[in-house]
């Protein structure tokens, strides 16, 4: 089975800030990995699909990047509604599997 | 607009059964494959199982194999979970899930708001 380690675990960051969070597998994965994002009680949102497509209807500071087994999102200018929990997922191999998340908060 | 509306969680106790419903609506139902994502309490995303467009090819978790059954009813545009054997590690937020296509190399595009099982004596 695959394994995703996302870090870091939380980051505490200002409004404008960059942010960068890493998504590595265990094993190589091509390109397919998507990002998503969950705020507080609700369901999550895909944001990047196929490590580096924005979704329809996400903002352009988020941006994603790699393939094989590293991985990244970046949050180009950290805006208010950006405070969540952002997951990546491997689509590659079943069974799918998730990374444990990574926690943004407002510093 | 896609909309998935998931039902039949609720308390069971250990060892006990829940089958959960999820009916969709917005999309042509029959035409991709649909998932199961449960999050425990406080925790992270967990895949539960998916399951093709026309059901012939069904995927599990380790974690739920031999014990959880997923299906499809494309006349009812309507997703299932029976969920057999219940453990107290399965209390979660059941989410039914819409896949981009297949959900091999795609992604999850359309999430319902999930539904609660509890499993406790």
């Amino acid at each position: 089975d695959i394994q995703l380690t996302q870090s870091p675990s939380f980051l505490s960051a200002s409004v404008g800030d960059r942010v960068t969070i890493t998504c590595r597998a265990s094993q190589g994965i091509t390109n397919s990995l998507a990002w998503y994002q969950q705020k507080p009680g609700k369901a999550p949102k895909v944001v990047i699909s196929g490590a580096s497509t924005l979704q329809s209807g996400v903002p352009s500071r988020f941006s994603g990047s790699g393939s094989g087994t590293e991985f990244t999102l970046t949050i180009s200018s950290l805006q208010p509604e950006d405070f969540a929990t952002y997951y990546c997922q491997q689509l590659n191999t079943y069974p799918l599997s998730f990374g444990g998340g990574t926690k943004v908060e407002i510093k | 607009e896609v909309q998935l509306l998931e039902s039949g969680g609720g308390l069971v106790q250990p060892g006990g059964s829940l089958r959960l419903s999820c009916a969709a609506s917005g999309f042509t139902f029959s035409s991709y494959a649909m998932t199961w994502v449960r999050q425990a309490p406080g925790k992270g995303l967990e895949w539960v199982s998916a399951i093709s467009d026309n059901a012939d090819t069904r995927r599990y978790a380790d974690s739920v194999k031999g014990r959880f059954t997923i299906s499809r009813d494309n006349s009812k545009n309507t997703l299932y979970l029976q969920m057999n054997s219940l453990r107290a590690e399965d209390t979660a937020l059941y989410y039914c899930v819409k896949c981009g296509g297949m959900c091999q190399y795609k992604w999850l595009d359309s999430w319902g708001q999930g539904t609660l099982v509890t499993v406790s004596s």
